[in-house]
């Protein structure tokens, strides 16, 4: 199984509402990676926050990971239309020495105006 | 501009053969990766490289080879023995071997079995 996993699946929300998905993992981390994929691209790397790390801000993202409870949430602020695309987080095992990242399946956001 | 490119963005296949799906970066990236994309899911594991002449198998290698014969190239080839082809394939880097940071993505090949 996967793990990380994302939760919602999907997301519809308006313009300027905020957007908030959540990723659940199952084993001890290095550090926990967002990504963007718009359809039918590649994957566009949002953030990276360590496992030292509590709360990571970029400009319009937040994101917050609890090790305790292996989890990390990703807010987007104000959300436009162009935040439309699929949210993936990726973790990097605690002692892998290959950069490998495993995937979630993804949170899909609609942002209608 | 540096970047990843993948060619062709689509490639239709016959059951049987096999094809070769292009990976080049021009970032001067130590590490490369295969990942397999099937629709409403995560990526997977294929196969990387953290360097010319090395490279290790992922979570799903059957059905695959790879080559790194140079550093900014990562060919990727879908063999007839791969059951399920039909996916999108992405090609990934990284700076530095052995570290987790950042993966920098190509915009991805569709292969369509016919």
């Amino acid at each position: 199984s996967q793990q990380g996993e994302e939760d919602p699946q999907a997301l519809s929300i308006q313009e300027g509402e905020n957007a908030t998905m959540n990723c659940s993992y199952k084993t001890s981390i290095n550090n926990l990676q967002w990504y963007r994929q718009n359809s039918g691209r590649g994957l566009v790397h949002l953030i990276l926050i360590r496992s030292n790390e509590r709360e990571k801000h970029s400009g319009r993202l937040r994101v917050t990971l609890d090790t305790s409870k292996k989890s990390s949430s990703l807010l987007i602020t104000a959300s436009r239309a162009a935040d439309t695309a699929s949210y993936f987080c990726a973790t990097a095992l605690r002692g892998d020495s290959w950069g490998k990242l495993q995937f979630g399946a993804g949170t899909q956001v609609v942002v209608t105006p | 501009d540096g970047g990843i490119t993948q060619s062709p963005k689509y490639l239709f296949r016959k059951e049987g053969q096999n094809v070769t799906l292009s990976c080049e970066q021009n970032l001067n990236h130590d590490a490369m990766y295969w990942y397999r994309q099937d629709p409403g899911q995560g990526l997977r594991l294929i196969y990387y490289s953290q360097i010319v002449n090395d490279f290790q198998k992922g979570d799903i290698a059957e059905g695959y080879s790879v080559s790194r014969e140079k550093k900014e190239s990562f060919p990727l080839t879908v063999t007839s023995a791969q059951k399920n082809p039909t996916a999108f394939y992405l090609c990934a880097s990284t700076i530095e071997r052995g570290t987790t940071d950042t993966q920098y993505f190509g915009p991805g090949t569709r292969l369509t079995v016919l």
